[in-house]
């Protein structure tokens, strides 16, 4: 089956740094969507890519969807004790929509005040 | 994004027992989704449920274990069958987005314990 190798697993900054992660795949996937998860909470989403290539930003977030439309990255800009959480990259094959999406293994970013 | 909502929040369970999750929605979807996310790990998807027809299992999951009901376009439950303590997990409905169904919005959860 697919799978995402996302990285780094853990990240500890310090507040109004930049930081940067990405999602790798094997396959090849047609919709990027990023998430973070608070503690005792279910994932919100974050950022949607659709297209090869594509740059999207919310706020201090960017994520691009790679051009082999095998890999993905979000950086957050400025970083805030709030950004703390788990951040995850999740990928969708399907030609139509509503397809599984298949997750990565997560980021743990600690911001430091 | 819908609302969602799930019942419970949390429990705790004796093995061999059975739970029914509940996941209701504040408008009309046609796809949900069950996920498990074991402790500290990533989320995996245990079935699609579409309203009107059975439950689309994925590999490793089965019906005994997990029956699913969609009887309609804003409910749905998830019952988790003869329990044990490895199906201690969080347990995560999500819905496809009415505007863009590539996007999955998810519930907050319910923190199964199995003792």
């Amino acid at each position: 089956g697919q799978q995402l190798n996302q990285s780094p697993q853990s990240m500890f900054i310090q507040e109004g740094e930049d930081v940067s992660m990405n999602c790798t795949s094997s396959s090849i996937f047609n919709t990027w969507l990023w998430y973070k998860q608070d503690p005792g909470e279910g994932p919100v989403l974050l950022i949607a890519l659709y297209k090869a290539g594509e740059l999207t930003s919310n706020g201090r977030l960017t994520a691009q969807f790679g051009i082999t439309r095998k890999d993905s990255f979000l950086n957050i800009s400025a970083s805030i004790p709030s950004d703390v959480g788990i951040y995850f990259c999740a990928g969708q094959l399907g030609e139509t929509s509503g397809s599984r999406l298949t997750f990565g293994e997560g980021t743990q970013l600690t911001v430091n005040p | 994004s819908a609302v969602i909502s799930q019942k419970p929040s949390r429990d705790i369970c004796q093995r061999g027992t059975s739970l029914t999750i509940q996941c209701q929605v504040d408008s009309q979807v046609t796809m949900m989704f069950w996920y498990r996310q074991q402790p500290g790990q990533s989320l995996t998807l245990i079935a699609t449920a579409n309203q009107g027809s059975e439950a689309t299992y994925e590999s490793g999951f089965v019906i005994d274990k997990f029956p699913i009901s969609r009887p309609n376009l804003t409910f749905s439950t998830l019952t988790v069958s003869n329990m044990s303590p490895e199906d201690s997990s969080i347990y995560l409905c999500s819905v496809a987005s009415l505007y863009s169904s590539y996007e999955q919005y998810f519930g907050p959860g319910t923190r199964l314990t199995v003792t």
